[in-house]
């Protein structure tokens, strides 16, 4: 099958920079999507990476690197409420989307 | 505009009973994903639409769920004879098109199944 693995929690302090690692099998995915998601709320889209490198939008930036099955999500200037479960999920090339287990950030003041 | 909407926002039901959850997507987005989410747990492809018909059926974790699409538009989620273990959010989500496209979620339609 199409794994990903995510780290199950992290903590991080405001202000601070955290980032969160995104690992998966090499031979599927056609791009990385990122999804925030609140607790009792549905996901929001953040970022989707088809491309190699670092794409930057405000605090949030994403990286993906293809042919080692890695992508990281680079949060700055960490506000109370970034405090969430982060989504890396594979886009299998439009027939379906493989979602990890999420990592749940706390962010302590 | 309006996005995604789902109903019920939540269904509680007995072990046995059929249920039938909604979801209307965003006004001309083709593509439609269900998913589920337990407790704790990420999220569970279920079943995804291009216009009326399912490529991919895979994900529906038995044979009494079931899905249909009409009309390139309202989608249903069938879950018959529910068991206890069918608990969970149902969350459904639309995309203009099909892969590498924002994917929009609603609400979820939360089960409880007794």
């Amino acid at each position: 099958g199409q794994n990903i693995d995510q780290p199950t929690e992290m903590t991080a302090t405001e202000g601070a920079i955290v980032q969160i690692n995104c690992t998966y099998q090499t031979s599927g995915f056609n791009g990385l999507f990122w999804y925030q998601q609140h607790a009792g709320e549905a996901p929001t889209f953040l970022s989707y990476n088809v491309l190699d490198g670092l794409e930057e939008k405000g605090r949030f930036s994403s990286f993906l690197s293809r042919s080692k099955g890695y992508s990281y999500l680079l949060l700055k200037e960490l506000q109370m409420k970034d405090s969430a479960s982060y989504l890396c999920a594979g886009d299998n090339y439009g027939q379906n989307f493989v979602f990890g287990p999420g990592t749940r950030l706390s962010v302590l003041p | 505009g309006a996005g995604v909407s789902q109903s019920p926002s939540n269904k509680v039901t007995e072990k046995g009973k059929d249920v039938e959850l909604r979801c209307d997507p965003i006004s001309g987005h083709t593509a439609l994903y269900w998913y589920r989410q337990s407790l704790g747990q990420g999220l569970e492809f279920l079943i995804y639409f291009q216009g009326n018909s399912a490529p991919d059926k895979s994900g529906l974790p038995s044979d009494r769920f079931s899905a249909e699409r009409t009309g390139g538009s309202v989608s249903t989620l069938t879950i018959q004879r529910t068991q206890q273990e069918d608990s969970a959010v149902y969350l459904c989500a639309s995309s203009g098109l099909a892969g590498g496209d924002t994917q929009y979620f609603g609400p979820g339609t939360r089960l409880t199944v007794l």
